[in-house]
C-alpha cells in the first residue's frame, strides 16, 4: 500500500521551463513533508520541506505548494536548468519519531 | 568534513551467508535510519534509531536486523540474505526528528545470488 503517491514518474522539460511534480498522501498523521534530490550514484539530499500549517514555501527557484484539505503537495522548479536533471522524491513524516514514507520518485530531465 | 560513510559500497554474496553493512556518522546525530531503494518502489525505510539502544521498525524490516551500541554507528545485518534483498541501501542520519539536517550516505549496492 503506497501511502504517498507521486507523479509523474518521468518528466522532460525544456531549459527555462517550469517543472512540476505532484504528491498525494492518505495518512493525516503526517506532519512534515520534505523533498529530496538525488543525482546518479549519490545518496538523496534534502532540497526543501514544508509543514502542513503553511500553504507555500519558496527557496530560490524551488517552491512547495501544500493543500491540506486535498492532502496534496507539489514541487515547482522555476527556470529549470540542465543541472536540475535528477530524480526527485517527495516524502511524508509522522506517526513516530523518525518514520518516513517516500514517493516512488520522478526522474527529471531538463533539455537545452 | 561532515559525512555519513557506508561500507562496503558494493557487495556480491550468496543466499544464506550472513553479512553486515556498516554505517558511521561524524556529526553527533541522534537519529539514524536505513533505507532500501528499488526501481519503481522508491526509497523504503527499513529501521530507524532515535538514540543509542533505541531502534524501531520502518516499513520493510523483515529479514533485517540493526543495532545501535554507539551513537556514531548503526550497522545493518542480514542474517540470511535472500535474492529479494538485492537492492541499493542507504544509511542516513539527522540531528532532529524533522530531518532538517538529514544526511545520506553514498549507498551500498548489494547483489544476493
Amino acid at each position: 500500500q503506497q501511502q504517498v503517491k507521486q507523479s509523474p514518474q518521468s518528466l522532460i522539460v525544456q531549459k527555462g521551463g517550469i517543472s512540476i511534480i505532484n504528491c498525494a498522501y492518505e495518512n493525516t498523521a503526517f506532519d512534515y513533508f520534505p523533498w529530496y534530490q538525488q543525482f546518479p550514484g549519490k545518496g538523496p539530499a534534502l532540497l526543501i520541506a514544508i509543514r502542513p500549517d503553511v500553504s507555500e514555501k519558496k527557496e530560490g527557484r524551488f517552491t512547495i505548494s501544500f493543500n491540506k484539505s486535498a492532502k496534496q503537495f507539489s514541487l515547482h522548479i522555476m527556470d529549470s536548468q540542465p543541472g536540475d536533471s535528477a530524480t526527485y522524491f517527495c516524502a511524508a513524516l509522522g506517526g513516530g519519531y523518525q518514520k518516513v514514507t517516500f514517493g516512488i520518485g520522478t526522474k527529471l530531465q531538463v533539455i537545452p | 568534513e561532515a559525512q555519513v560513510t557506508q561500507n562496503p559500497r558494493y557487495l556480491i554474496t550468496v543466499t544464506g551467508k550472513k553479512l553486515t553493512v556498516t554505517c558511521s556518522q561524524n556529526m553527533n546525530h541522534e537519529y539514524m535510519s536505513w533505507y532500501r531503494q528499488d526501481p519503481g518502489l522508491g526509497l523504503r525505510q527499513i529501521y530507524y534509531s532515535m538514540n543509542v539502544e533505541v531502534t524501531d521498525k520502518g516499513d520493510v524490516p523483515e529479514g533485517y536486523k540493526v543495532s545501535r551500541k554507539e551513537k556514531r554507528n548503526f550497522p545493518l545485518i542480514l542474517e540470511s540474505p535472500s535474492p529479494n534483498q538485492t537492492s541499493l541501501y542507504f544509511c542516513a542520519s539527522s540531528l532532529s526528528r524533522l530531518q532538517e539536517t538529514q544526511y545520506f550516505g553514498p549507498g551500498t549496492r548489494l547483489l544476493v545470488l
